[in-house]
């Protein structure tokens, strides 16, 4: 069965202070893998796309990169606009179907 | 362009009464996908269209739920007989490629 695992679930850093989420996955057929960012009462809102192992994505503070069976954001410096939940999500085969982890929630203290 | 507008924001209403949610998308997307999200939990893939086709839906969604678009714009997701277990957040979101661009919902409570 395809499952996706975000770890942590919960993160606290002190602004200024780098880490790194974890999003691991069994898919099959995978076609890429999405991060979103969600803060709270709002929809998931699109950070990046990565589609084959070794691929890195930047933007601001964000990073990400994937392997052939997990991906990780990594956030350097972080301020306290950084806090939310990051979701993964790995892409089937099919068009349509994407699979959500059930996010890392990013806490940043000033 | 304005985003994915999603109508109501938030709804509250009794066990066993029936609800419609809208969806309108991003103008020329072709793709619009419905999701539910609990608390603590990701967006659960629902159904998803391609124009007017429904071509895809969840065993999630029960013979209570149904879904429509007409004309492949706007979208409807309607729940019949609700029970508590339906409270969530409905979520929607519209393509044209590969990404998704989701609204920021409609939250149902069931009393």
């Amino acid at each position: 069965e395809d499952q996706v695992t975000q770890s942590p679930e919960a993160l606290r850093l002190q602004e200024g202070e780098s880490s790194s989420l974890n999003c691991s996955y069994t898919v099959s057929g995978l076609r890429g893998l999405f991060w979103y960012r969600q803060d709270p009462g709002k929809g998931p809102e699109f950070l990046f796309t990565l589609y084959s192992a070794g691929e890195e994505k930047e933007k601001e503070r964000l990073k990400a990169t994937l392997t052939k069976k997990e991906s990780f954001l990594h956030i350097t410096a972080p301020k306290p606009e950084d806090s939310a939940t990051y979701l993964c999500a790995p892409r089937y085969s099919s068009a349509s179907k994407i699979i959500f982890g059930s996010g890392t929630r990013l806490s940043i203290r000033p | 362009d304005t985003g994915v507008s999603q109508d109501p924001r938030h709804k509250i209403t009794k066990r066993g009464q029936n609800v419609t949610f809208r969806c309108d998308p991003i103008s020329e997307h072709n793709r619009l996908y419905w999701y539910r999200q609990t608390l603590g939990q990701g967006p659960e893939f629902l159904t998803y269209f391609q124009n007017e086709a429904q071509l895809e839906k969840s065993r999630l969604l029960s013979d209570r739920f149904s879904a429509e678009r007409p004309k492949g714009s706007f979208s409807t997701l309607e729940i019949q007989r609700t029970e508590q277990g339906d409270s969530a957040m409905y979520l929607c979101a519209s393509s044209r490629d590969d990404i998704q661009y989701f609204g920021a919902g409609t939250r149902l409570s069931v009393l």
